[in-house]
């Protein structure tokens, strides 16, 4: 089944403690990518990936940090999380950019991650 | 700024009826346009896309794009109940990143 995978679904952790929220792909997709999700705010995207070890900025990188060094992960890393990174996290991926002219139609999302800082 | 605005509703439609869904956007520099349909507690799914003006059909689901206006629609004919969910519009720009509205939640009651 083509799926796409986040751990964990739900975490609490508190001010500076290092996490990482794993995303996991079996779709061979080359772009990944992960959003944030706020009341009132809409989607914003995070960080995006076209291949492995090509990683860029998306609207709202502050704070967050990402590595893709095989094609089917791409972890999510709060190196010092803070109270305004609480929020529902998606990684999604794609078999190529789904925002260009002739991209990937078929955008897969994980199931979310809620995460909440104390 | 570039910014995308969408009505929160919700919009109320009866079952059967067409839904219409809007979206403006801010930036005559538009490259191409996206509608994401999301159930409550559930993630986004990659609907619609539209790049050309005009309109773009899909099943029950039309996209409608006007550059010059600045807008982008979702025509859901035929709604059904189950077509009930948040309706989010994306705008993309130059680059990869994708501009997202707020959502309008849509309602359809038999």
């Amino acid at each position: 089944e083509a799926q796409v995978t986040q751990n964990p679904r739900y975490l609490i952790t508190v001010t500076g403690k290092k996490l990482t929220v794993t995303c996991s792909q079996n779709m061979n997709h080359e772009y990944m990518s992960w959003y944030r999700q706020d009341p009132g705010l809409g989607l914003r995207q995070i960080y995006y990936s076209m291949n492995v070890e090509v990683t860029d900025k998306g609207d709202v990188p502050e704070g967050y940090k990402v590595s893709r060094k095989e094609k089917r992960n791409f972890p999510l890393i709060l190196e010092s999380p803070s109270p305004n990174q609480t929020s529902l996290y998606f990684c999604a991926s794609s078999l190529s950019p789904p925002y260009t002219s002739g991209g990937s139609y078929e955008q897969y999302f994980g199931p979310g991650t809620r995460l909440t800082v104390t | 700024q570039k910014e995308v605005e969408q009505n929160s509703g919700p919009l109320s439609v009866p079952e059967g009826a067409i839904a219409s869904l809007n979206c403006t956007y801010s930036d005559r520099g538009s490259q191409s346009f996206f509608w994401y349909r999301q159930y409550s507690g559930k993630s986004p799914e990659l609907i619609m896309f539209i790049y050309s003006n005009g309109d773009k059909e899909d099943g029950r689901f039309t996209a409608q794009l006007n550059k010059a206006s600045q807008y982008v629609s979702l025509l859901i004919r035929d709604s059904q109940p189950s077509d009930s969910a948040t309706y989010l519009c994306a705008v993309k720009w130059e680059s990869y990143i994708p501009t997202f509205g707020r959502g309008t939640s849509l309602i359809v009651h038999p």
